[in-house]
């Protein structure tokens, strides 16, 4: 079981607006920048997102994070069909000393 | 542009040592981090650990009994060594590299994967 929480599963269709959440505490989310990848499969993962919000050259401006206290959130504003992904949310935790990774959210694009 | 290669894949027996080695171009390991990270067939990611400084190191709690990373700096790599492997070890293992930004920590170069397959 993952220290920081994701819904196992999400979907939307082509044009919609979604949004996965990714739920710590204060030892890791409360105190410490998320990230994001996007694994396609059969494929390494991606890095999607930095620094709870900041966008590597290259992803589509599509994805933006955000953060709340103990909580972050990916979204994705019109959903394509490329976007079916498994994504994770990440981050340090400053009682385990190490990085963890949500359980990850399988995107179904209908 | 960083590249990390990562062998193809492996079969260890159970209670043998598992160890692989993960060769980056593009740039120096020096003064980097460098980090395993695993994926169960159909489950999620699990950070193994990272090397910095070229020698010191920081792993999983869950598994810093049986783990060892150490880097090569004549070679430009760096090895994974987990020993006494079970079942349960079977997974793909990504080596990456571990960012410190002024913007935050994440891993932005990533090997292509090696799947670990213990079985006897």
């Amino acid at each position: 079981q993952s220290v920081l929480t994701q819904p196992p599963s999400a979907s939307g269709t082509p044009g919609q607006n979604i949004a996965i959440s990714c739920s710590g505490s204060t030892s890791n989310i409360g105190g410490n920048p998320v990230t994001w990848y996007q694994q396609l499969p059969g494929a390494a993962p991606r890095l999607l997102i930095y620094g709870n919000n900041h966008r590597p050259s290259g992803v589509p401006d599509r994805f933006s994070g955000s953060k709340f206290g103990t909580s972050a959130s990916l979204a994705i504003n019109g959903l394509q069909s490329e976007d079916e992904a498994d994504y994770y949310c990440e981050t340090w935790d400053d009682i385990l000393k190490g990085v963890i990774f949500g359980g990850g959210t399988k995107l179904t694009v209908l | 542009q960083v590249h990390l290669q990562q062998p193809g894949p492996q079969l260890v027996k159970p209670s043998e040592t598992l160890s692989l080695t993960c060769t980056v171009s593009g740039g120096s390991i020096s003064g980097q981090y460098w980090s395993w990270i695993r994926q169960p067939p159909g489950k999620g990611l699990e950070w193994i650990g990272y090397i910095y400084d070229s020698g010191k190191t920081t792993y999983n709690v869950s598994l810093e009994s049986r783990v060892t990373i150490s880097a090569d700096t004549s070679k430009n790599d760096f090895t994974l060594r987990l020993t006494s492997a079970t079942a349960a070890d079977t997974a793909i293992y990504y080596c990456a590299r571990r960012e410190y930004g002024a913007s935050g920590y994440y891993f932005d170069y990533w090997g292509q994967g090696t799947l670990i397959t213990v079985s006897a």
